[in-house]
């Protein structure tokens, strides 16, 4: 079991660019959780898809949007980026909704310059 | 509003001295807590929750709802027990919306 698997490991993008980042959950995980940690913070809560649909959101603007698969993968997309979005954006899957045993990825480390 | 605070950023202490890395919250409800934790080079992993009541790696966590505090401790620490450790809360109506403190750095020196 490859556990909680996102790519790329590390990108930098440039003020205003789009940038997506990808997350395979846990085999037998339904439900998919995405993270922005900054430096020195802990892990903010962006939104969580589950059925391929968002079902809850954190206080991030619209220029964060995601997906989710039939195949229960994800994508974060980030529009318009901002230099104060370089962040360590984290993947969790779990079972359920509401289930509330988390696996966390390591994470995609995005620079914006 | 949730909020997790973790007054220490690092935390230093000897091997086999005791250690407690503290966490206060704030939530209008019954919310469960946990904690995380951050080996080096390694992802974020549970180390324990409050509903488990159980004791990991020699930690053990209390909830104290008078106090809104759930504080981890160890009798006596390791050097492996190095690393970042964050609290984080998850009402129950928030499913997976966990909110989690800026983390405390522990350094276990020998």
């Amino acid at each position: 079991d490859a556990g909680v698997t996102q790519s790329p490991t590390h990108l930098i993008k440039t003020r205003g660019q789009q940038v997506t980042l990808r997350c395979s959950p846990k085999s037998g995980h339904d439900t998919v959780s995405w993270y922005q940690q900054a430096l020195g913070q802990g892990p903010q809560f962006i939104f969580q898809y589950y059925e391929e649909e968002e079902r809850q959101r954190g206080n991030f603007p619209d220029r964060f949007s995601g997906h989710q698969f039939p195949n229960y993968s994800s994508e974060l997309n980030v529009n318009a980026l901002l230099l104060g979005d370089s962040a360590l954006y984290l993947c969790a899957s779990s079972i359920g909704q509401r289930g509330n045993t988390i696996y966390f990825g390591e994470g995609s480390w995005l620079t914006v310059v | 509003a949730q909020r997790v605070t973790q007054p220490e950023k690092l935390l230093s202490v000897f091997k086999g001295a005791p250690v407690e890395l503290k966490c206060n919250y704030s939530y209008s409800g019954s919310p469960e807590l946990f904690w995380y934790v951050q080996y080096s080079r390694q992802r974020l992993q549970l180390l324990l929750r409050h509903i488990s009541r159980e004791s990991i790696k020699g930690f053990t966590a209390d909830l104290n709802k008078g106090e809104t505090s759930f504080h981890l401790k160890k009798p006596f620490a390791q050097e492996e027990d190095s690393a970042m450790y964050y609290c984080a809360l998850s009402g129950h109506n928030y499913g997976q919306n966990f909110v989690f403190g800026p983390g405390t750095r522990l350094s276990v020196l020998p």
